[in-house]
């Protein structure tokens, strides 16, 4: 079975500081793994799609991944207040489509 | 350009009762992929359609199914409700044609079922 990881948290952070967002999946010949944000009632919005070993940078958000290792990560720098909210980590698997396996999400607050 | 749309955002049914969930989306984006969302299971995927195709299903029950229109719209049925068919149902659709790609949700519809 298909499987993502992530720790559920909450995870708190001060504003300014750095949040570290962790997620490992299961499936080795995964190519395809992104970061969604959800704030409570609302549906996920897409930070970061990420598909080659290494860092991918956007504003204010770094994405990771370590396929060897079977690890995927995202870095907000300078968070706000307004990030509060569980981020989502999703992995396409090598099925052919769209038919992506999201992790449980980890919930992130940021003190003022 | 618009983003994707569903309709009903909410909707109230009782147990035995039929549902037909709409989804519309991106302009030009023909995979549409139906996703539940529940507290205890979290993000779940249901199917995928691409070019009126069903091109992958998830591990749900026969009770669900879907189809999609030659225009990329798409709609989801459930038949024969169950308390715990109360969930998020989530549309995404993505440009890519193959391989793998960015999805983007549409608002949901909230099905809650009594």
């Amino acid at each position: 079975q298909k499987e993502v990881e992530q720790n559920s948290g909450p995870l708190s952070v001060p504003e300014g500081a750095i949040a570290s967002l962790n997620c490992t999946y299961s499936d080795r010949g995964s190519q395809s793994f992104f970061w969604y944000r959800q704030y409570s009632g609302k549906s996920p919005e897409l930070i970061m799609s990420i598909y080659s070993n290494g860092d991918k940078e956007d504003g204010r958000f770094t994405a990771q991944l370590n396929k060897a290792s079977q690890y995927v990560s995202l870095l907000i720098r300078d968070s706000q207040p307004s990030d509060s909210a569980t981020y989502l980590c999703a992995v396409n698997p090598p099925s052919g489509g769209q038919n992506f396996v999201f992790g449980p999400g980890t919930r992130l607050s940021v003190l003022p | 350009k618009a983003g994707v749309t569903q309709t009903p955002r909410y909707l109230i049914k009782t147990r035995g009762q039929q549902v037909t969930l709409s989804c519309s989306p991106i302009s030009g984006h023909r995979s549409v992929s139906w996703y539940q969302q529940t507290p205890g299971q979290g993000l779940q995927f249901l199917f995928e359609y691409f070019s009126e195709t069903q091109r992958n299903k998830g591990n749900f029950p026969g009770r669900f199914s879907g189809r999609q229109f030659s225009n990329s719209r798409s709609e989801m049925n459930v038949s024969t409700l169950e308390l715990g068919d109360s969930a998020l149902y989530l549309c995404a659709s993505s440009l890519v044609e193959t391989g793998s790609g960015e999805q983007y949700f549409g608002p949901g519809t909230r099905l809650t079922v009594t």
